[in-house]
């Protein structure tokens, strides 16, 4: 089993969905949690980090379920600009090696 | 400032060459890594440094050598070159197990 999953996808949405991703992790010590954007052939940017709270910033809600070791990406109002990958990251309690899932690809149409 | 810093942006090789990838960051990150990143597939870790003067491997360090030569520059090195090293390299740096930040990424082709 993967240390971090993710949905497969790839996500094919209209413009203005609201489209949800999940990403499980195996490590329960794990301590911080993050969703990146990829572009096609780019870097991977941080999008938001994920608090235990949950947060939100302004279409993205991220929320984190430690007894179920899951976090979740919700993207609302869904924009052509959305389209990307979304890359889930875990990281452990101390200075180490964070690790990425493989990625799930959303492409929004109009 | 500039964040990461990754040079060259491409290169294209034959089998049994050497080279090395160079990392620099200007953000006072404590640790730094080094990716591969194959078409259509995630991110896998070959090598990171927690500190300056340490390193450790990654999921895919085979073939690999990395040298941590101050708090700011991470190389990566192919001693002898493979075309299963085909891929694009990402390098990153983080204060801790904070965000990490990447570098634009260098796109080696090895024939």
């Amino acid at each position: 089993r993967k240390e971090v999953e993710q949905d497969p996808g790839p996500f094919n949405v209209p413009e203005g969905a609201t489209v949800a991703f999940n990403c499980t992790y195996s490590n329960s010590a794990s301590q911080s949690f993050f969703w990146y954007r990829q572009d096609c052939r780019k870097e991977p940017k941080l999008l938001m980090s994920v608090y235990s709270s949950g947060n939100e910033d302004g279409r993205f809600t991220a929320q984190l379920n430690r007894a179920s070791q899951y976090i979740s990406l919700l993207i609302r109002d869904s924009k052509l600009s959305d389209s990307a990958t979304y890359l889930c990251v875990v990281n452990p309690p101390s200075a180490g090696k964070s690790t990425f899932g493989d990625g799930t690809t959303l492409t929004v149409k109009p | 400032n500039a964040g990461v810093t990754q040079t060259p942006k491409f290169q294209v090789l034959k089998t049994g060459q050497s080279m090395t990838l160079q990392c620099a960051q200007d953000m006072n990150h404590n640790s730094m890594y080094w990716y591969r990143q194959d078409p259509g597939m995630g991110l896998r870790l070959i090598y990171y440094s927690a500190s300056e003067g340490t390193t450790d491997k990654g999921e895919v360090p085979n073939g690999y050598n990395v040298s941590r030569l101050n708090k700011r520059e991470f190389s990566l090195r192919l001693e002898s070159a493979a075309p299963s090293q085909t891929s694009v390299y990402f390098c990153a740096s983080s204060h801790l197990s904070d965000t990490q930040y990447f570098g634009p990424g260098t796109r080696l082709t090895v024939l």
